[in-house]
């Protein structure tokens, strides 16, 4: 029934690890999304992807990797985590390209980097 | 550069009181509006979402307007409800509408 799920929904890890995050959609989108959201509740785009195609990349370490191994899915691999890197990471669908259409997200993943 | 700001960025009010969250936006060139709300330790909900050539859209007791001419929007939430705490984001296209930059954020609490 869920419409856009993440795993894990927590994720407690040490700094120099590397961690992954998986995201996976239901709706039939073809565009899917990752924002982080700080401690101050600020939410801010990652990465977009279009059809497996990436479409938006902004000033993100070169530590973030999305994959995209279907329009399903998208997922988010972080190297060498820092402290820094402590925030919810949120995953979003939408059935067209860019701002036109509604977003749908989903539950988050709470990283917290020790 | 879009730059998308609230206020308050928290709001207290009592039960059955009719409340305006505010939503401001430098880049008046925009395509669209969303509203989402925002539940702790949840993922966003789109609530209404108001094109640039609507001047409301209503979904419930819940009432969007837009005003691209002076870059502002405001969500009325009539007779509210303690169901109705959460956090409240405004969310506007930018960078030639490949993405959205959201607000802060207003913090609402419905008091019993």
């Amino acid at each position: 029934d869920t419409a856009v799920s993440q795993t894990p929904k927590y994720l407690v890890t040490q700094m120099g690890n590397d961690k992954s995050i998986k995201c996976e959609q239901n709706l039939g989108h073809d565009t899917m999304y990752w924002y982080k959201q700080d401690s101050k509740k600020f939410l801010k785009i990652m990465f977009s992807y279009n059809n497996k195609e990436l479409i938006i990349n902004e000033t993100v370490p070169n530590r973030f990797s999305p994959k995209s191994p279907d329009k399903a899915h998208l997922n988010l691999h972080i190297n060498s985590l820092e402290l820094g890197d402590s925030a919810v990471y949120f995953c979003a669908s939408s059935h067209g390209q860019g701002a036109r259409e509604t977003q749908y997200f989903g539950p988050g993943t709470r990283l917290l980097v020790l | 550069k879009q730059e998308v700001t609230q206020i308050p960025a928290a709001l207290s009010v009592p039960e059955g009181e009719n409340l305006v969250l505010n939503c401001s936006f430098t880049d008046s060139a925009i395509y669209n509006l969303q509203w989402f709300r925002q539940d702790p330790g949840k993922g966003l909900t789109s609530l209404l979402l108001i094109q640039s050539s609507q001047r409301e859209q209503t979904s419930g007791r819940l009432n969007a307007s837009l005003d691209k001419s002076s870059g502002r929007s405001t969500l009325y939430i009539a007779a509210s409800q303690p169901g109705d705490s959460a956090t409240y984001l405004c969310a506007v296209p930018s960078g030639g509408y490949q993405k959205v930059t959201f607000g802060t954020g207003t913090k609402l609490q419905v008091i019993p």
